[in-house]
């Protein structure tokens, strides 16, 4: 049975980064991809981009591009999420998701399962 | 990019049926993926590829795909059904688009 455990809640300020991860059990990293996705609060989901650990290929949304970097250990079996310049508007909950697929480009299956989310608080 | 576009809510007594729709420009030509998210909970894929189901959920749950509309029906509907559903597809400009979401209430 596949599992996400995501890092515990962020606090940041604007313009810092934060780094939250998420930890698989199962050995997933072989055969399958992690995908981002956020809900900023009153809003919907909306997809960030995903990684294929195996091969370290990325696909990012295009509204993302140059402010995230996913990364993934195989040692650890952890993905990560960075993200550069926050603003008060990237406050949102963010969760990792399995996405059963390895073919480029990351985010053509669907998602299963979820992390249990990480909310990342941006304030002055 | 690709739009998708859902009624913000629906209701419905116990025991009916509620239909959720998801409207796109010939959406009937992609797969259509949907998700359960409660308050204060990860989401949970409830169907997939338009109509095929994960194991753990129930049969009452179903989708359908066609032209321009894809449909999650929730037969006999529960309490434990309400949640805000959403329909996701990959835009084959290379990115994920998830529908604005539909807010299921039981009367």
């Amino acid at each position: 049975q596949v599992h996400l455990e995501q890092s515990g809640a962020e606090v940041s300020m604007p313009g810092s980064p934060v780094k939250i991860s998420c930890k698989a059990s199962g050995g997933i990293f072989a055969s399958s991809s992690i995908v981002w996705v956020r809900q900023v609060p009153g809003h919907g989901l909306e997809w960030m981009g995903g990684i294929i650990p195996k091969s370290g290929v990325t696909n990012y949304a295009q509204k993302f591009q140059g402010r995230v970097t996913m990364t993934t250990d195989g040692s650890t079996g952890t993905a990560y999420l960075e993200m550069t310049d926050l603003r008060v508007d990237d406050t949102a909950v963010y969760y990792c998701a399995k996405d059963p697929s390895v073919v480029e480009p990351v985010g053509t299956a669907f998602f299963d399962p979820w992390g249990q989310g990480t909310q990342v608080i941006v304030s002055s | 990019s690709y739009v998708l576009t859902q009624p913000p809510s629906v209701s419905v007594a116990p025991g009916q049926a509620a239909r959720i729709s998801c409207g796109g420009n010939n959406i009937g030509r992609k797969s259509v993926h949907w998700y359960r998210h409660k308050s204060g909970q990860a989401p949970v894929l409830v169907v997939y590829n338009d109509d095929e189901r994960p194991s753990q959920i129930p049969e009452r749950i179903s989708g359908s795909n066609s032209g321009n509309t894809a449909t999650l029906t929730i037969s006999r509907v529960e309490p434990g059904d309400e949640a805000v559903y959403y329909c996701q597809v990959w835009d084959f400009g290379r990115e994920v688009v998830f529908g604005g979401g539909t807010k299921l209430t039981v009367l």
